[in-house]
């Protein structure tokens, strides 16, 4: 167990709509990150947040969004949903701002119908 | 762009043989090299990293070699056991750029009794 959790775990939907993934971090953890799994991009980063503040974002989609709160749980919003978000989204998470271990969640599986 | 490239795709190996898995990288700016192994229905769990100031770092069973200037690295499984069937992940990250991990493709190793 990595101390990271997210919830849900899974999560299936229809096009066209709006989810919410949660992830809470390590206890004393600052950062978090997430990344999106799937079969054809493999594990890609999304987007990070440092104590509140993005921290540095990948490749995500202008329909996703993310932000971090001040008891620094993160929230990763995906909307207008098409067929191909559906994948595995991971949230990590590490004691400061990079260059250190990076502890995975155990992941929410979204599938869009 | 695929800034680092893992091979092999799969690896079948006996108990007690050793799994080498190899990582290629572009960017010269990376500056921490973790392997994370992944099971199914997991997320991914830090397995062993290392900077580049050294050139190899054993932990156990496991042990990075890293080749600075061709800009390699592998990680080599010892005395490989069942249990350590799983999907293995090259990553590299960068601080000045908030540390995002960038993930080879996955290596899916499978080791028979």
């Amino acid at each position: 167990d990595s101390g990271v959790t997210q919830t849900p775990k899974h999560l299936i939907t229809a096009t066209g709509q709006r989810v919410t993934l949660r992830c809470s971090p390590r206890s004393g953890d600052l950062s978090v990150y997430w990344y999106q799994q799937s079969l054809d991009q493999g594990l890609q980063f999304l987007i990070q947040y440092y104590n509140g503040e993005e921290r540095a974002k990948g490749n995500i989609l202008e329909r996703f969004s993310a932000q971090q709160f001040p008891d620094l749980h993160s929230e990763l919003n995906l909307s207008s949903l098409e067929l191909g978000d559906s994948a595995l989204y991971f949230c990590a998470s590490s004691r400061r701002q990079g260059g250190e271990t990076q502890y995975f969640g155990p992941g929410t599986r979204l599938l869009v119908l | 762009q695929q800034q680092v490239k893992q091979s092999p795709q799969s690896l079948i190996v006996q108990k007690g043989g050793i799994s080498i898995i190899n990582c290629a990288y572009e960017n010269t700016a990376f500056d921490y090299f973790p392997w994370y192994q992944q099971f199914p229905g997991k997320g991914p769990a830090l397995l062993i990293a290392i900077r580049p100031d050294v050139s190899e770092k054993k932990e156990g069973r496991f042990t990075i070699s890293f080749n600075k200037s061709a800009k390699q690295f592998s990680l080599h499984i010892m005395d490989s056991q069942p249990g350590d069937s799983a999907t293995y992940f090259c990553a590299a990250s960068e601080e000045t750029s908030g540390s995002r991990l960038t993930f080879g493709e996955g290596t899916q190793l499978t080791v028979n009794p």
